[in-house]
């Protein structure tokens, strides 16, 4: 089975600018979970997915959204970009709910 | 409010050295805790996931333990070789009241070092 796929791999904004990052999560696992990593504050959950529903919720500012579609695909969009929003932000898909996390390579968001 | 801490932030041994990480939380209230494995500029590989209901997991070189009473889990490398070098993260998953599942908290981390 392929793995966690996210893209795009790097990106490079500017202040106020918005992005958006998709993750494809493992064929039949229908929980997405998004995670921003920093030098700083280290992993930090943002949201969890599961069927098309948010099922848990971060402590980010109402900047930060997410969606998930029927196929399982999800993304996550951050608008009114900061410059304290540069980070790694690291998807992660599971199937059942006891079962680990398969995370993906990570999409690396510069904000200058 | 879950805390989760890892002790040493880093650490440096000679290959063939058994070592010990590791991590401890503030709530027993959890419904599991894993450990990761992180590669520079990479994402996150499990290494070994405990329920709330065991004391311990193995895999090959790796053993984890958990005591929830005490809020410690570690994570035992025997037999350290130089590709074990990494930052080794701990994560808790938290136990909602009702029951439900929470989401993961992760600690800093222990970035390790293995020379040959």
């Amino acid at each position: 089975k392929a793995g966690v796929t996210q893209t795009p791999r790097y990106l490079i904004k500017t202040r106020g600018q918005q992005v958006t990052l998709s993750c494809s999560p493992i064929s039949g696992h229908r929980s997405v979970s998004w995670y921003q990593q920093t030098p700083g504050q280290g992993l930090q959950f943002l949201f969890e997915y599961f069927s098309e529903t948010q099922r848990n919720k971060g402590n980010f500012p109402g900047r930060f959204s997410g969606r998930q579609f029927s196929n399982s695909r999800s993304e996550m969009n951050v608008s009114t970009l900061e410059l304290g929003d540069s980070a790694l932000y690291l998807c992660a898909s599971r199937q059942r709910d006891y079962e680990t996390q398969y995370f993906g390579p990570g999409t690396r968001l510069l904000v200058l | 409010k879950q805390e989760v801490t890892q002790i040493p932030a880093a650490l440096s041994v000679p290959e063939g050295e058994n070592l010990v990480l590791n991590c401890s939380f503030t709530d027993s209230a959890i419904y599991n805790l894993q450990w990761f494995r992180q590669d520079p500029g990479k994402g996150l590989t499990s290494l070994l996931l405990i329920q709330s209901s065991q004391r311990e997991q193995t895999s090959g070189r790796l053993n984890a333990s958990l005591d929830k009473s005490s809020g410690r889990s570690t994570l035992y490398i025997a037999a350290s070789q130089p590709g074990d070098s990494a930052t080794y993260l701990c994560a808790v998953r938290a136990l909602n009241y009702g029951g439900s599942q929470g989401n993961l908290i992760f600690g800093k981390g222990t970035k390790l070092s293995v020379k040959p």
